[in-house]
């Protein structure tokens, strides 16, 4: 299995542009879940789908981000318009419902963004 | 509070044993958990630990969890250059849907 697959890995946009994150998770995973991890604040969790539904997004921090799962096997983060304070690592993780409980979180490389 | 707590950083001698702490806040958590980042990548499960246990081991590494307390930690015995890495502890909080809070993250550096 090829694991959680995030696109792109790096990306420098400039301050006003619109920033779209890509997630393939693990065929057959029923949760995805989308992180961001800043040295000041750690590792947030912004929103969280189950088959598809968003179930959680409290964590997302204001309108210009939202988060779309179309289907089981892609889900994007978008960050419209983008400010330099939005510059993180933004981590898509996947899940069984059947193994959350023991913590099997699988993780993709993640995607850093830089917002100048 | 909310805060998963964690030191920032610790330093140890290759061969030494490492112990990082945590101090979670969901008495209630079910499970707890240790996830390791090494560099450039993402989070990696490490171990586990249920919460009606006090201890587990798993080769190299001993989970200590200190239920009155909420205090978790992870001893890593003859640590190695390659166990250099940050070390995340993470509880599960029964109240909202089993959603995972991590701490801030410790960055364990090995000095060979």
């Amino acid at each position: 299995d090829a694991g959680v697959i995030q696109s792109p890995r790096h990306e420098v946009t400039e301050m006003g542009q619109e920033v779209t994150l890509r997630c393939k998770p693990i065929s057959g995973h029923d949760y995805l879940f989308w992180y961001r991890q800043t040295m000041m604040r750690g590792l947030e969790l912004l929103i969280y789908f189950n088959n598809n539904v968003p179930i959680d997004d409290s964590g997302m921090p204001e309108d210009r981000f939202s988060a779309k799962m179309p289907n089981a096997s892609f889900s994007t983060l978008k960050i419209q318009p983008s400010e330099p304070r939005d510059s993180a690592v933004y981590f898509c993780a996947s899940s069984l419902a059947g193994t959350l409980d023991t913590g099997e979180l699988f993780f993709g490389e993640g995607s850093r963004l830089t917002v100048l | 509070g909310e805060d998963v707590e964690q030191s920032l950083f610790l330093s140890v001698r290759e061969g030494d044993s490492s112990v990082i702490n945590c101090t979670y806040t969901d008495s209630s958590s079910t499970y707890l958990y240790w996830y390791k980042q090494e560099p450039g990548a993402g989070l990696q499960l490490l171990t586990y630990i249920f919460s009606n246990m006090d201890m587990k081991q798993d080769q190299r590494l001993t989970v200590l969890l200190n239920k009155k307390d909420k205090h978790l930690s992870l001893r890593i015995a003859d640590t190695q250059t390659g166990d250099s890495a940050i070390y995340f502890c993470a509880e599960s909080r029964v109240n909202t849907g089993n959603q995972f809070y991590f701490g801030t993250g410790t960055s364990l550096t090995v000095i060979p």
